[in-house]
């Protein structure tokens, strides 16, 4: 149980595109999904966190208008690069969290961008 | 403020040792603490978690314990195999209802045949 699926794995386009990664919990619901970058090596870095029917909280530093996140039902969040560029070239990671306050965690397979 | 402190890598290891990557934090309230593997190309996998003081997390050979006194969250496998080889992050989360993790910088294990 606790699947939480990513698309699209990969993501190769032009730079001014605009991409949308989605993010399902396939068996849950979440109330709370999270959204990550990862540069190569390093450790996760936490852009936002999206409830579910209200608007993303984002970190500091994390640009709202650019990173755009949409959480509207319970199994679904989208996070869209707007106009992106090569240094929004990276691997973003989403996660859920099942209800109750002592439940983890599960991670998407991640999806690496590439911008050209 | 919260934080994780993870033993640096990588750690090679050959086939049947035994592996510990250290964990330690810092928290105020009673974190959750948990440990992720994460695989080339891939997300994070929950390997096992300890939500209170002396639990016990345990999963695949691996197991770690909640320590308060020591504020620690050692990852330990007694005889390890080539296919452990991946990164793995220690992670707390601080039950303040923003439900969100402190990350470790991850540990790399490389298991030699």
């Amino acid at each position: 149980g606790a699947v939480v699926s990513q698309h699209p794995s990969w993501v190769i386009c032009k730079s001014g595109t605009s991409v949308k990664i989605e993010c399902r919990s396939l068996d849950f619901q979440a109330t709370t999904m999270f959204w990550y970058r990862q540069f190569p090596k390093q450790s996760l870095m936490l852009m936002a966190t999206s409830n579910e029917g209200s608007k993303a909280t984002y970190e500091q530093g994390v640009e709202k208008d650019k990173f755009l996140i949409n959480h509207a039902s319970l199994t679904l969040s989208t996070l869209t690069v707007t106009s992106a560029h090569p240094e929004d070239s990276s691997f973003y990671i989403c996660s859920a969290k099942d209800v109750g306050a002592n439940q983890p965690q599960h991670f998407g397979d991640g999806t690496r961008l590439s911008i050209l | 403020g919260n934080s994780v402190t993870q033993m640096e890598g990588p750690v090679t290891l050959s086939e049947e040792a035994f592996l510990t990557i250290n964990c330690t934090y810092t928290a105020t309230g009673y974190p959750s603490l948990f440990w992720y593997v994460q695989y080339p190309g891939e997300g994070l996998q929950l390997l096992l978690k300890a939500t209170k003081a002396d639990d016990k997390g345990s999963n695949k050979g691996f197991e770690a314990t909640y320590r308060k006194e020591t504020t620690s969250f050692h990852l330990e496998k007694g005889s390890v195999q080539v296919s452990d080889s991946a990164v793995y992050f220690c992670a707390l989360s601080d039950g303040s209802g923003t439900y969100k993790y402190i990350f470790g910088t991850g540990t790399r294990l490389k298991v030699l045949a």
